[in-house]
């Protein structure tokens, strides 16, 4: 059964930095493309960041510069490294497996409050 | 504002049909077969309904369905039930930098 269960949110300060998990089971991270995305309280969705199998990544122009997307093929887990984070980043952050540019499984999420 | 345009609302009878349209460019949902809808409940995560304009994941009811039209897509729902009542949001893969782009969602109510 696949899975992904997120970690590592919580309360930071602006300017902080916070790393997300995604702990994936099921499926093999490294053979698939991975993404994070996010949802701020009571908004849509914005795609974040995807990490190819090849390795590229690629980052939504709101983040760029800021966020790093990796992977640990030893641990099957995503990353999400988030530095100079701003209040406009506050934000449900869910992992997702990309296959064929398509989300086809999410985790349940983690909260990241950037506030003072 | 989202790169794709879809209706804030849409609201039908249990039993009727309703459908939600996906509006973008050349450069998204025009150009590529790369559509996806999904569905998410209050605090839920999103959940795949539609895949590459049309495809039906396993599991997912066949009175789901999906189309497109020029820059337009559109998510189909016949036979409504009241757990069909949610959010929708359509995405679409990019030629832009940013790769992949959201609808700003939908609000299905069944009345």
């Amino acid at each position: 059964e696949v899975q992904l269960v997120e970690s590592g949110g919580g309360l930071v300060q602006p300017g902080g930095s916070l790393r997300l998990s995604c702990a994936a089971s099921g499926f093999t991270v490294s053979s698939n493309y991975m993404s994070w995305v996010r949802q701020a309280p009571g908004k849509g969705l914005e795609w974040v960041s995807v990490i190819y199998s090849g390795g590229s990544t690629y980052y939504a122009d709101s983040v760029k510069g800021r966020f790093t997307i990796s992977r640990d093929n030893s641990k099957n887990t995503l990353y999400l490294q988030m530095n100079s984070l701003r209040a406009e980043d506050t934000a449900v952050y869910y992992c997702a497996r990309a296959s064929s540019l398509h989300f086809d499984y999410w985790g349940q999420g983690t909260l990241v409050t950037v506030s003072s | 504002q989202s790169a794709l345009t879809q209706p804030a609302s849409v609201s039908g009878s249990p039993g009727q049909s309703i459908t939600i349209s996906c509006t973008g460019t050349s450069s998204d949902v025009g150009g590529y077969n790369y559509v996806s809808w999904y569905q998410q409940h209050p605090g839920k995560a999103p959940k795949l309904m539609i895949y590459e304009v049309s495809n039906r994941p396993s599991g997912v009811s066949n009175r789901f369905s999906g189309s497109k039209s020029g820059n337009t897509a559109s998510l189909t729902i016949s036979g409504l039930q009241a757990e069909d009542e949610a959010d929708y949001y359509c995405s679409s893969y990019t030629s832009s930098s940013t790769l992949e782009v959201f609808g700003g969602g939908t609000k299905l109510t069944v009345l």
